[in-house]
């Protein structure tokens, strides 16, 4: 079955632990993203890739962190988690850069940073 | 960063009335998408839109490109209760990004 995973899906944590969350994707598929949502402000693109070893900034990436070593796998890193982190987050793949209309996204994962 | 206003925030209607939401942007959008957002999922794609003008319908869902290039509107007729949750619209802004919508919250009562 075609799809996107994310894991974990609810993580409660302290400020300053460090913490990835991993996205991953069967689909072989070169534009990977993340977003964050929160209420009143839809969803903001963190990062994306457009293939493995390109990474770029989307318009709320301060204090975020990614890499895309593999096609499947995007994992977002929280280096020092602050609260103004705590939302819900996902991560979306789609299988051409500037396609947005083939967008999938995956299930999402609840952050709480205490 | 550059944001779509969308409206209403939130609505609260009868089973079976028709629904009317809209989007705007100070910017021009070639595209223009349409997402709902179930509870605990993640958005799925209802409608694309790429033409100024155009109108495309997905069941009871309508949705239309503004001739101006700056807004977009879903229409949902005769609703029904698994047409809860949240919709958003969304619209490149070049050819890497993609920026939403502040989402519309559909609540339907039985």
């Amino acid at each position: 079955e075609a799809q996107v995973t994310q894991n974990p899906r609810y993580l409660i944590t302290v400020t300053g632990k460090k913490l990835t969350v991993t996205c991953s994707q069967n689909m072989n598929h070169e534009y990977m993203s993340w977003y964050r949502q929160d209420p009143g402000l839809g969803l903001r693109q963190i990062y994306y890739s457009m293939n493995v070893e390109v990474t770029d900034k989307g318009d709320v990436p301060e204090g975020y962190k990614v890499s895309r070593k593999e096609k499947r796998n995007f994992p977002l890193i929280l280096e020092s988690p602050s609260p103004n982190q705590t939302s819900l987050y996902f991560c979306a793949s789609s299988p051409y850069r500037d396609r947005f209309d083939t967008q999938y996204f995956g299930p999402g994962t609840r952050l709480t940073v205490l | 960063g550059q944001q779509l206003n969308q409206s209403p925030q939130s609505m609260f209607i009868q089973e079976g009335e028709d629904v009317s939401m809209n989007c705007t942007s100070s910017s021009i959008f070639n595209t223009w998408l349409w997402y709902k957002q179930d509870p605990g999922e993640g958005p799925v794609l209802l409608i694309a839109l790429y033409k100024a003008g155009e109108l495309t319908s997905n069941g009871r869902l309508t949705a239309q490109f503004g001739i101006t290039r700056k807004d977009s509107f879903l229409n949902i007729s005769a609703s029904i209760p698994s047409d809860v949750g949240i919709y958003f619209c969304a619209g490149p802004r070049g050819a890497q990004k993609l920026v939403f919508g502040q989402g519309t919250r559909l609540t339907i009562n039985p």
